[in-house]
C-alpha cells in the first residue's frame, strides 16, 4: 500500500444501479483526483479537488458525480452508468505544495458496466 | 495544454539487457517537470523518475535513467540489466510549474524475456 486506498477493487453494477467508490488519503495531501483508465487510451482526467474544492470537471457526464467531505477523503457516485464506462478508475492524491513531486496513487476500481 | 506522445505500444528485452522507452511532449510554458511511471499487474502507479525541466542533468534512480533533449521536447526512460520485475506498463507524464495535474500518455507495455 502506497498510502491511498481504494475501494472496492473489483465492482460489476448493472446500468440501472447506483454505486460508489471510494478513496482515502492519510499522506497530509490536499489535492486528489480521479482519472478513468481504458486500454490503449491515455488516463483521463476527471475531476480535481483542491483543499476539498471542486478546481476541474473534465467535461464528465452527469452520472458521475464527485464528493470530497474532506481533504483525506474522495468518493465517485455512479448511476445509470453506461457499458462504455467500463474501465479502471484510478485515485491519486499529492501535496500542493507547489514542488510537483507527482501522485501517489491507489491500487484502482476495475468497474464493469452490464 | 499539454499534450505527451508514446509511440511504442509495446517493447521487449531480454533479461539483463538495456531498454530504452520513448516519450515526447509538447507545452507552451517554460518550466515544468516530466515523470516516467510503472503500472504492474496489481494496478498501482509507482513513480519511477522524475526529471526537473529547467535542471540539465539527467535524472537517474539505480538502473532507471533519462534522456532529456529539452529542445526536442524528448524525454526517453533507458531501463539496465532489465530484470523481470520490471515488467509492467510505463507512462510517461508530464506537468507545469505551479500546478500538479498531470498529463499521461498512452503506456508502452513491456516484456522481459527470461
Amino acid at each position: 500500500e502506497t498510502g491511498v486506498t481504494q475501494t472496492p477493487r473489483h465492482l460489476v453494477m448493472g446500468m440501472t444501479n447506483k454505486k460508489s467508490l471510494k478513496c482515502e488519503q492519510h499522506l497530509g495531501h490536499n489535492a486528489m483526483y480521479w482519472y478513468k483508465q481504458s486500454a490503449k487510451k491515455p488516463l483521463e482526467l476527471m475531476f480535481v479537488y483542491n483543499f476539498k474544492e471542486q478546481t476541474e470537471n473534465n467535461s464528465v457526464p452527469s452520472r458521475f458525480s464527485p464528493e470530497c467531505p474532506n481533504s483525506s477523503h474522495l468518493f465517485l457516485h455512479l448511476h445509470t452508468l453506461q457499458p462504455e464506462d467500463s474501465a479502471l478508475y484510478l485515485c491519486a492524491s499529492s501535496p500542493l505544495q507547489g514542488l510537483n513531486y507527482g501522485y501517489t496513487f491507489g491500487s484502482g476500481t476495475r468497474l464493469t458496466v452490464v | 495544454a499539454q499534450t505527451v506522445t508514446q509511440s511504442q505500444p509495446e517493447m521487449s528485452v531480454q533479461e539483463a539487457e538495456t531498454v530504452t522507452l520513448s516519450c515526447t511532449y509538447d507545452t507552451s510554458e517554460s518550466d515544468y517537470y516530466l515523470f516516467w511511471y510503472k503500472q504492474p499487474p496489481s494496478r498501482q502507479m509507482i513513480l519511477v523518475i522524475r526529471q526537473e525541466a529547467y535542471k540539465q542533468q539527467n535524472a537517474t534512480e539505480n538502473r532507471f535513467s533519462v534522456n532529456f533533449q529539452k529542445a526536442a521536447k524528448s524525454f526517453s526512460l533507458k531501463i539496465s540489466d532489465s530484470q523481470l520485475g520490471d515488467a509492467a506498463m510505463y507512462f510517461c507524464a508530464a506537468s507545469n510549474f505551479g500546478n500538479e495535474k498531470l498529463t499521461f500518455g498512452t503506456g508502452t507495455r513491456l516484456t522481459i524475456i527470461p
